[in-house]
Parts: C-alpha cells; structure tokens; sequence
C-alpha cells in the first residue's frame, strides 16, 4: 500500500509570495495533521483535519492555513512569506484523531526554501 | 521549561550494546507517548507507541512508560551502526488533538 504523499518535493519561493503545499494520506486514514520542521528541532504542530473539520490548530499566524477534501487529502496555504518560513513541511495521516488510535505516520516533507 | 525534553546528544554506543534515549514531558494530562526515528534528510518514521504504564517490547526495542514520573524511555538492543539517526520523543497533549515533539536526541552506533 502506497503510504503518504505529499507534493512537491522542493520549492523556492521569494518574501511576500503565497505558497500551497499537498498531501494525500495513506488509504484508508481519515486524519491529516501538518507539522513545521525547522533544522535541529523536532516538528511543530500546524493543523489537524479529520473529515473536512479542523480538529486542532498550533500557534501559528493568521497567514497559515489549511483543508481537507472529501477524499481525506489536504492542502497546506501559506501566504505572505517570510524568510522564517523556510523550513521542511510534514504531513501526517492517522486513521482517527481519538485518543486510542493517534499513531501518526509522515510523509516525506516538503522542502520550502524562501529567498 | 519545555514542553517535551530530550538529550541532544549525541549518544554515543558501540555495534551490538543497548542504547538508552530519555524523555521527560511537563503535561500531566498525557496519554499517548510515541517514539520516532529520523534518519538526516527524510521524514519522521514511527518506531513505537505506548499508552499505559510499564514496558513494550517490539523486536529490538522496548518502550518505558512512567505516568508518576513523566517520564518515558527507549531501549535500542544490539544496536546497530544503520540504527544511528536522531530520536524523537512525542506526546500527544492532554485533551488537545496534537503531537508535541522533542527536539530529538542523535544516537552513532560505531562498529
């Protein structure tokens, strides 16, 4: 089984331009969750998604956002970028987002470069 | 203090000894703890979850899970050079649907 995807692999964007990241989970997951990984440091929470409804949200701005389709994949939106933003973009899959079954499994990231 | 602590590192251990990467987590509303491996360059890869308190063992590896103490451990036997990479320890926040990360610890298993 295909496990998740996410696209594109790379980007370069400069300042002040609009970015949208995408990411389909593994077959069968109903939850997306997106994290921000900046050298050196473990993932930061962004979002979370389970059936189209954000489940949880990370401290994050305004300029970050995100939804899922009704075939569970999702989109990542980052607008006005900023240097800061530069960093690997994470998308997770899980089958659910209860307590009992929170495994989340990552995809390979997306590699944001913001010049 | 951070939400989710781990050793930097890097854990140094010879081929074939046990390794032994901690984590300590401040909120004590915490249920679920999972460990992570990352190899430079790719993307977080599940190696364990745990839930209740004590020990659980997959193949090489072994979870400890201490509630009382907020404390959670990973145990590497007979490492091996291929398992040197940076372990994440991550808890899902009490009654918040979200995974709080560590910043990792670096393990090098030389031959």
């Amino acid at each position: 089984d295909a496990g998740v995807t996410q696209s594109p692999t790379h980007l370069i964007k400069t300042r002040g331009q609009h970015v949208t990241l995408r990411c389909s989970p593994i077959s069968g997951h109903k939850s997306v969750s997106w994290y921000q990984q900046v050298l050196g440091q473990g993932p930061q929470f962004i979002f979370q998604y389970y059936e189209k409804e954000e489940r949880g949200r990370g401290n994050f701005p305004d300029r970050f956002s995100a939804r899922q389709f009704p075939n569970y994949s999702s989109e990542l939106n980052v607008n006005a970028l900023l240097l800061g933003d530069s960093a690997l973009y994470l998308c997770a899959s899980s089958l659910t987002w209860t307590e009992s079954s929170y495994e989340q499994y990552f995809g390979p990231g997306t590699r944001l470069t913001v010049t | 203090q951070k939400e989710v602590e781990q050793n930097s590192g890097p854990l140094s251990v010879p081929e074939g000894a046990i390794a032994s990467l901690n984590c300590t987590y401040s909120d004590r509303g915490s249920q679920s703890f999972f460990w992570y491996r990352q190899y430079s360059g790719k993307s977080p890869e599940l190696i364990m979850s745990i839930y209740s308190n004590g020990d659980k063992e997959d193949g090489r590896f072994t979870a400890q899970l201490n509630k009382a103490s907020q404390y959670v451990s990973l145990l590497i036997r007979d490492s091996q050079p291929s398992d040197s990479a940076t372990y994440l320890c991550a808890v899902k926040a009490g009654g918040y649907n979200k995974l709080i990360f560590g910043a990792g610890t670096r393990l090098a298993v030389h031959p």
